[in-house]
This record gives C-alpha cells, structure tokens and sequence, in this order.
C-alpha cells in the first residue's frame, strides 16, 4: 500500500538558519509525484515544491529544495535561511499515478510542525 | 482571483443536523477532490469527482456523507446527521484533467459539531 511517513512531530530552527524536514514514501508504482505543502495557522494549504519520479535533477523554488533520494525513497524538504514566517505545519505529498483507479489522489504524511526562533 | 473557493469558510452545526459544503473549482478545471484533516492529522481523501461523475469514493463514509459535482454549479459535499466525529477541516481541490501534476486547493471549510 502507499505511505507517506513524516517522522518528526515538531521542529525547531533558529532565525536564518536551514532546517531539513524528513519524508520517506513507499510505492510499487513507477510513476508517481511528490508534494510539500505549508499549513500556517490561518488553515490554507499553500504549495511550495514538487518532484517527479522521473525527474533527474532535485527541484528547487526559492528558498526550498527538494533532496529526492529515489533508491531510498525519501523526499526530505530543505528551507535555507529560515524566517519567521516559515513557522507553520508542513505536509508531505504523494500523488498516485492513477493508472489503476484512474484518480491521481494525494496521500498525506501526518506532517511536522516548524517553529522558527527569533 | 481565479483560484478555488469554498463557503462556508466556518460552520457550526448541532448534531443531528446537515452540512452542506461548496466548492467552485479553478475556472475550467473540471476535476474536483475532497479531502478531511481531523485535528492535529493530515489531510485524508475523500471523493473524486468530474462533472457529473463520481469517480472514486473510496475514502467516503458509507453512511450519511455525499457528494456531486453537477454540470452547472459548485462541488457539493452533503453530510446528513451530523455527529462530533464530523468536526474537522474540509478541503477541495481542482485540476484541470486527468493526471496534471498539481491540484489546486481552497481554503477550506472548518466544521464544528455541537
């Protein structure tokens, strides 16, 4: 069965610093997506990062990247020079490929709580 | 702003009650998810729907959950007698067509059950 697993509950980083938030997933399929997603406190989902399977090179966005370890099948999240408002839960995504159920649903990992320290 | 919308944003329901949860997708997606995050959980699939199709509703509770997504208007997701398991967040997420990578969430509608 698919799984995401995020192993941290919570996490602590100080103000500029980088922070790794783990991710580890588990799949028979070939073809899949990976997903970070940050959750403030206000509730909304917001996207921040994607990877595909196929994908040679690890993604970037700002100050996210992605360190995507196929043979190890993680997928942690990198954020460089932590801010404030970086605080917040953040979620780990796998997106099915579908090609059986035809949905391209998206498993969550139960996600890490980040607080940045002033 | 072309993004997805949900309403309510907060609804308070006794139990015993209905909720009625919207969503209008992105403009032209036309691929509708349902998502639950009980508190202090991630987000659990629900339904999948396309226009007037109900695709996969694998993570729907047999009894009192139902949803739609007609030809014209908003997703629905329908919760008849509600009960205090019920509380959590509902999130909707749109997509263009089958296997984009990205699915567009909305804010959410945050359920409470008296």
């Amino acid at each position: 069965a698919q799984k995401i697993t995020q192993t941290q509950p919570g996490m602590f980083v100080q103000e500029k610093e980088a922070v790794t938030l783990d991710c580890t997933y588990d799949t028979s399929d070939p073809s899949y997506g990976l997903f970070w997603y940050k959750q403030p406190s206000s509730g909304e989902m917001i996207f921040l990062i994607y990877q595909g399977s196929y994908d040679q090179q690890n993604a970037t966005e700002g100050r996210y990247s992605l360190n995507f370890q196929k043979a190890r099948k993680s997928a942690n999240l990198v954020i460089s020079a932590s801010q404030l408002g970086d605080s917040a839960m953040y979620f780990c995504a796998m997106r099915e490929s579908g090609t059986t159920s035809g949905t391209y649903k998206y498993i969550f990992g139960t996600g890490t709580r980040l607080k940045v320290l002033a | 702003n072309a993004g997805v919308m949900q309403n309510p944003r907060h609804l308070v329901r006794r139990r015993g009650q209905e909720a009625r949860l919207r969503c209008s997708p992105v403009k032209g997606h036309s691929h509708v998810y349902w998502y639950r995050q009980l508190p202090e959980e991630g987000l659990k699939f629900m339904v999948y729907l396309q226009k007037e199709n109900i695709i996969d509703e694998s993570g729907m509770p047999k009894e009192r959950f139902s949803a739609e997504f007609p030809k014209e208007g908003p997703s629905i997701l329908r919760i008849q007698q509600v009960v205090r398991g019920d509380s959590a967040a509902y999130f909707c997420a749109s997509s263009p067509r089958t296997g984009y990578n990205e699915q567009f969430f909305g804010p959410g509608t945050r359920l409470t059950v008296l």
